[in-house]
């Protein structure tokens, strides 16, 4: 079916540390991948977006991370802070402009 | 530049009445989305209008629920005899008409919508 997942609920880290948050997609037909963070109370922030056409794509502190052959995308953060802890999700379309789906989403808990 | 603007933020019903949700785009936006969101969950797509035209509505249920896009205005999702069960955030996005720059959808911040 047509569906992203994220393979961990939640993640803690330190501040300071890097953070990896995973998500697998099922369609192959997805070209287009972006990330969104989700604060309490607020609507998705867009963070980073990827083309299937690339595997990599920098931002400031922010990378993400395509695998075509497994259908996997990931968003690594440098240097965390507090202020990145949040909801992460991850979206798909086949076609930028169509509808996202989303997963569930990893909240990111930063310690000081 | 203003972002998509939604309101109300916090919406109360009781069971049977009538909810209203507006959203403005961003400005120059002609793509509107609606999602709705249940706690603990991530968005799932219901409706997507360009200016007077619905182009999707696959996600959205086929009674109670209505969404327009008019030339004037802002989009408005509405949900006829609200029921517990519609209990949610509603999330509206916005993109520009360029598809071709792969814009991403960018998203305003929620009406909270509560039955009694």
């Amino acid at each position: 079916g047509e569906s992203v997942g994220l393979h961990l609920p939640t993640l803690s880290v330190q501040e300071g540390d890097n953070s990896i948050i995973n998500c697998a997609y099922s369609n192959s037909a997805s070209d287009y991948f972006i990330w969104y963070k989700q604060e309490s109370g607020k609507g998705p922030q867009f963070i980073i977006d990827i083309r299937s056409n690339m595997d990599k794509r920098q931002g400031q502190r922010v990378t993400v991370l395509l695998n075509k052959t497994v259908k996997h995308l990931s968003l690594q953060i440098a240097a965390t802070q507090p202020g990145d802890s949040a909801v992460y999700f991850c979206a798909e379309t086949a076609q930028a402009g169509t509808a996202l789906i989303f997963g569930k989403g990893t909240t990111l808990s930063v310690s000081s | 530049n203003a972002g998509v603007m939604q309101n109300p933020r916090h919406l109360v019903r009781r069971r049977g009445q009538e909810a209203r949700l507006r959203c403005s785009p961003v400005k120059g936006h002609s793509h509107v989305y609606w999602y709705r969101q249940l706690p603990e969950e991530g968005l799932k797509f219901m409706v997507y209008l360009q200016k007077e035209n619905i182009i999707d509505e696959s996600g959205m249920p086929k009674e109670r629920f209505s969404a327009e896009f008019p030339k004037e205005g802002p989009s408005i999702l509405r949900i006829q005899q609200v029921v517990r069960g519609d209990s949610a955030a509603y999330f509206c996005a916005s993109s520009p008409r360029d598809f071709v720059s792969n814009q991403p959808q960018h998203f305003g911040d929620g009406t909270r919508l509560s039955i009694l």
